[in-house]
């Protein structure tokens, strides 16, 4: 298993761009996720599903779209980049249940100047 | 207002000695708690989850304990190796359905030889 994968590793963008930071699990995983971190900061939440077609927000969505169309993919999409969503991006999954851990994908690193 | 809060942002100890680091929250009240270790440039990496109702847990040189009444965690690593060098995140289950997770901002061990 490859486990959750990433793409891209490292991207820049000027602002006003749009992008797409993709997300594919192979673990069969109900939930996936999808946070931003900043330097010395924690993992802020940026929009999760809890199965195909079912998604909502998290801590800080605003700038930001998903869509699951399938269990497996879960697109992360930036409309109009900011200078302030730079950062490090996360993708996780997880299997359904209250307790289950969350497997991390390698990250996307995102610099919009 | 909610807040999730790590002892420090950095903490050095000598090799073999025991680490402890600490997560404390106000205005939560989580099922659970997880900690993650994350090495640079990578993704967390799931490391112990203790309930509510638990008390302590051990993995091999690994030990967690909750107290809900002091709103607190105290993550050890006895016997402390250079490889245990990383970034330690906790992480609260904020919902009964394990779809909301809040971590804190990490404490950056180093382990001196």
């Amino acid at each position: 298993n490859a486990g959750v994968t990433q793409t891209p590793k490292f991207r820049i963008l000027k602002i006003g761009q749009s992008m797409t930071l993709q997300c594919t699990q192979d673990m069969n995983h109900n939930y996936m996720y999808w946070y931003r971190q900043d330097p010395g900061m924690g993992l802020k939440l940026i929009y999760y599903s809890v199965g195909a077609g079912i998604t909502d927000k998290g801590e800080v969505p605003n700038g930001y779209n998903v869509s699951r169309s399938t269990t497996e993919d879960f697109p992360l999409r930036l409309e109009l980049a900011a200078p302030s969503q730079t950062s490090v991006y996360f993708c996780a999954s997880r299997t359904r249940g209250a307790e289950g851990t969350q497997y991390f994908g390698p990250g996307t690193r995102l610099l919009v100047l | 207002s909610q807040k999730i809060e790590q002892n420090s942002e950095a903490l050095n100890i000598q090799e073999g000695k025991t680490a402890t680091l600490t997560c404390n929250y106000t205005n939560y009240s989580p099922a659970y708690l997880q900690w993650y270790r994350q090495d640079p440039g990578r993704g967390p990496v799931f490391l112990l989850l203790i309930r509510e109702n638990e008390k302590e847990k051990r993995k091999e040189r690994l030990k967690v304990t909750f107290d809900t009444t002091l709103k607190q965690s105290l993550f050890h690593i006895t016997a402390s190796q250079p490889a245990d060098s990383a970034t330690y995140l906790c992480a609260l289950g904020v919902d009964n359905y394990g779809q909301n997770f809040v971590f804190g901002p990490g404490t950056r061990l180093s382990v001196l030889p």
